[in-house]
């Protein structure tokens, strides 16, 4: 399996433009959770979702971020407007049916820079 | 609610001697631990988990973790280590819940 696949890598973007993150889960897994990577924070949850259905997005910092789910294979986060302070490295990650006791695996994260 | 404790930033220890990398967690119901492994540019690996058993548990490219309830710790451990080593290791809980909390990350240096 080619494991959890992120799109693009690298995000550069100005202050006010729109920006989608991509996410291709493992196959057969029902479970994918948005993370975000900064120095001072660490990684933070931003949001799960279970059989495409968002289960907590408490983790979102506001509703410039937004989440879609629209099938198995599939998932984008959104950031509009971007503004700096998102400058971050996103990872996504996925795991099999009974989240609970089992492991996430992440991609390789894109780093997004907001100008 | 869960926490990770990471105690030290920074781990430095010369190729072939023993490493350990320190974590202590914080949860309400049964406590499930990992480690994960970041390389630079890199996404999260994983290395073990925990999740009942043996209080010794033993995973990827030789680490093993101790699981110690009665001091909440789950420290990282490798006997000799590689230059290769050198990266930035999570520990992680999950109670009951879906919710995995990280610890800060401590970034291992090995030298040659």
């Amino acid at each position: 399996d080619a494991g959890v696949i992120q799109s693009p890598r690298h995000e550069v973007t100005e202050m006010g433009q729109e920006v989608t993150l991509r996410c291709k889960p493992i196959s057969g897994h029902n479970s994918l959770f948005w993370y975000r990577q900064t120095m001072m924070r660490g990684l933070e949850l931003l949001i799960y979702f279970n059989n495409n259905v968002p289960i907590d997005d408490s983790g979102m910092p506001e509703d410039r971020f937004s989440a879609k789910m629209p099938n198995a294979s599939f998932s984008t986060l959104k950031i509009q407007p971007s503004e700096p302070r998102d400058s971050a490295v996103y990872f996504c990650a996925s795991s099999f049916p009974g989240a609970t006791k089992n492991i996430q695996y992440f991609g390789a994260g894109t780093r997004l820079s907001v100008l | 609610a869960q926490s990770v404790a990471q105690p030290e930033d920074q781990v430095n220890v010369a190729e072939g001697n023993p490493l350990t990398v320190k974590c202590t967690y914080s949860v309400s119901g049964n406590p499930y631990l990992f480690w994960y492994v970041q390389y630079p540019n890199r996404g999260l690996q994983f290395l073990l988990k925990y999740i009942t058993g043996d209080n010794l548990v033993k995973g990827s490219y030789g680490f093993e973790a101790e699981f110690n309830k009665s001091q909440t710790s789950f420290h990282l451990k490798k006997p000799s280590a590689l230059v290769s080593d050198s990266a930035l290791y999570f520990c992680a809980v999950r109670g009951d819940d879906y919710k995995l909390s990280f610890g800060a990350g401590t970034t291992v240096t090995v030298r040659a």
